[in-house]
């Protein structure tokens, strides 16, 4: 079973910055597998931040970029702000209509 | 600006069916897109359960097609999720969103959701 993997959770200062990553236990992630970031904070549903590895959904802002970086997809927050505090989650899509979610990640900005 | 909307009951028997409902406003669900289904347990992370399209073609998550059944309303603009034989584990909060296509191809990415709704499985 494909299973998506990411940091449990992180920390980053304000103003500085932090790339998360979505892996896979068995392969590399690519650009096939159009990866997709969400922010979620408690209570809320989630946010769409970039889709197609690296395109920002509208409004987003230009502080969070995608890549693949290596065998893995990446989410690069710079310049972190205190509101950026939230969990983070990637979607790898597989062939015949399947998305898999990452487990997340807690992302802490102390 | 497409909204969508999720309702149903909040709380179902264990061995019954969750039955749930995700009303679309501002777009028509005879578009190109697909419409999903995700859950949340509580305090956990996201599942992606299935998706629909119009013409009533379904994507099911391999560990819960057994048990899922999605349909989509045409008249009512809305499509809907029906899990059956639940247990405790199937508590969660659950979203249905859109999935991006155009004309062209689908970007294979979640771009709308709706608010969610907690769905309890208890006797």
């Amino acid at each position: 079973q494909t299973v998506v993997t990411q940091e449990p959770s992180f920390s980053v200062s304000p103003g500085g910055t932090v790339t998360l990553t979505c892996g896979l236990t068995s392969g590399s992630v690519s650009t096939s597998h159009s990866p997709s970031w969400y922010q979620q904070t408690p209570g809320q549903a989630p946010r769409t931040l970039i889709y197609n590895t690296n395109t920002r959904s509208s409004g987003v802002p230009d502080r969070f970029s995608g890549s693949i970086l290596g065998n893995k997809a990446a989410l690069t927050i710079t310049g972190a702000q205190a509101d950026d505090e939230s969990d983070y989650y990637c979607v790898l899509y597989f062939t015949s209509g399947i998305y898999v979610f990452g487990g997340g990640t807690k992302l802490t900005v102390l | 600006q497409v909204q969508l909307q999720e309702s149903g009951p909040g709380l179902v028997t264990p061995s019954g069916t969750l039955s749930l409902t995700c009303a679309v406003s501002g777009g028509s669900i005879s578009s190109s897109n697909w419409w999903m289904w995700v859950r949340q347990p509580p305090g956990k992370g996201l599942e992606y359960i299935g998706e629909v399209f119009h013409n009533g073609r379904t994507n099911y998550n391999p560990s819960l097609k057994s048990r899922v059944t999605m349909s989509v309303d045409k008249s009512k603009n809305q499509f809907s999720l029906n899990l059956n034989s639940v247990t405790a584990a199937d508590t969660a909060v659950y979203y249905c969103g859109r999935i991006y296509c155009d004309s062209d191809r689908c970007h294979y990415y979640f771009d709308y959701w709706g608010q969610g709704t907690l769905v309890t499985v208890s006797s």
